[in-house]
């Protein structure tokens, strides 16, 4: 396993910009989940796709929130109009459940701090 | 709404001893339990799970006891070493429902003392 990649690994932005995050990963992978992780607490579901699919989408997940993954490999997360709340670490992690069961692969995540 | 407790936010053992995480849940729907351990600057890392048809399982320094009529489980690492200092994430999930998706704690940091 190559691993799971995201990009930016840090992102600093002012109050009501928008930002893009990426996330690549094991290439064999159907699924591909999003969480979001604050300081001092676990990763919280924000979405999942399987394949090019988005099956699920947590009430965490605003309508300032958007992912996209267009050809069923990588993803992108975009948050627009973005708030000092949506300061977190947001993980991407891929698993492929006929393969690999119910273990999830995280990346290292893109750390956003809105300012 | 925190379906998973786990305790204590922190945890200082010293070599060689034994480290304990404790977590409980609510949701009687859930049905895989994993442990995850997270370094710093890093994604969490799947360690140990299990399912409740078991009440224990070992995976070298590592095992999982189970009470399912409790609703608890918990992590013990034998022999805790320094490069086992970490933040320790228990988690659950179950097949329906809200319960599909994983629920993680809040996590427990271990410090291993050299």
């Amino acid at each position: 396993d190559t691993g799971v990649s995201q990009d930016p690994r840090h992102k600093i932005t002012k109050r009501g910009q928008n930002v893009t995050f990426r996330c690549d990963p094991i290439s064999e992978h159907n699924r591909l989940y999003w969480y979001r992780q604050t300081l001092g607490q676990g990763p919280e579901f924000l979405t999942y796709f399987q394949n090019e699919a988005q099956l699920e989408k947590s009430r965490l997940l605003s309508d300032r929130f958007s992912a996209e993954r267009p050809k069923g490999s990588f993803s992108t997360l975009e948050i627009q109009r973005t708030e000092q709340g949506d300061s977190a670490m947001y993980l991407c992690a891929s698993t492929d459940p006929g393969i690999k069961g119910e273990k999830l692969f995280f990346g290292s995540g893109t750390q956003l701090s809105v300012l | 709404q925190q379906q998973v407790k786990q305790s204590p936010q922190s945890l200082i053992v010293q070599k060689g001893g034994i480290s304990i995480i404790n977590c409980a849940y609510e949701n009687t729907a859930f049905d895989y339990f994993p442990w995850y351990q997270q370094f710093p600057g890093k994604g969490p890392a799947l360690l140990i799970a299990i399912r409740p048809d078991v009440s224990e399982k070992k995976e070298g320094r590592f095992t999982i006891s189970f009470n399912k009529s409790a609703k608890q489980f918990s992590l013990h690492i034998m022999d805790s070493q320094p490069g086992d200092s970490a933040t320790y994430f228990c988690a659950a999930r179950g097949n329906s429902g809200s319960a599909r998706q994983l629920t993680f704690g809040s996590g427990t940091q271990l410090t291993v003392l050299p």
